[in-house]
């Protein structure tokens, strides 16, 4: 079955530094990987996927995230932290079902804080 | 577009009692998606649909029914509440098109507590 894990339930950087929040994964197959954030009191946010080719995804707010075959990582990083950053970040799977339809698995999320 | 629409935002339930939790969207969507979002447990799926007219069960499905009886619309029903269905829930949508794009969009949730 595919899986995704989030090690860290928190990361805390300071503004300006750099950051990374990490996300592994377990498939079968080529992976469909995402990132989404959600800030308080709101719905996910769709930031960046990797579906197939570049493995240095960009997206949206600044955020890009780096696809590594061979460690089943898909780490998010951003250069330089703001404190608006600061909410809860998810990385999903697309698990793909025999009969050719989807559903998608979250990781537990991970909580960034950024500290100005 | 307005996207992805949960009613109602928040609510308050007696253990026993019913409700149903409507989602809509306008972006003629194929898939949606109950979820639900506790603390520490991330988001797991409930039951998602791949068309109209069409539901499967997710993760976690017990108590839950669904139905999808137009394309725009999925409805995720509680017979008879428990306080382990206090949680906030997500509706969300996916294009199910082969070349479409693979993100989901989501609602705004809804905060739902049962004493």
């Amino acid at each position: 079955a595919q899986s995704v894990a989030q090690p860290e339930d928190q990361v805390n950087v300071a503004e300006g530094n750099p950051l990374t929040v990490k996300c592994t994964y377990s498939v079968s197959g080529n992976p469909y990987l995402f990132w989404y954030v959600q800030y308080p009191n709101r719905g996910l946010q769709f930031l960046l996927k990797y579906i197939t080719g570049d493995n240095l995804v960009k997206g949206s707010y600044g955020f890009e995230a780096e696809f590594n075959k061979s460690q089943t990582s898909f780490h998010l990083k951003k250069p330089s932290a703001l404190v608006s950053d600061s909410a809860l970040y998810f990385c999903a799977v697309r698990d793909f079902e025999t009969s050719g339809t989807y559903k998608y698995i979250f990781g537990t999320g991970t909580r960034l804080k950024v500290l100005a | 577009n307005a996207g992805v629409t949960q009613t109602p935002k928040f609510r308050v339930l007696k253990t026993g009692q019913s409700m149903t939790l409507l989602c809509a969207q306008d972006m003629n969507h194929e898939y949606m998606y109950w979820y639900r979002q506790d603390p520490g447990m991330g988001l797991r799926l409930i039951h998602y649909s791949v068309g109209e007219g069409t539901t499967a069960k997710g993760e976690v499905p017990d108590g839950y029914n669904v139905s999808r009886l137009k394309k725009q619309n999925f409805l995720l029903g509680l017979e008879s509440a428990a306080p382990s269905q206090t949680s906030v829930y997500f509706c969300a949508s996916s294009t199910g098109l082969a070349g479409g794009s693979h993100e989901q969009y989501f609602g705004p949730g809804t905060r739902l507590t049962v004493t």
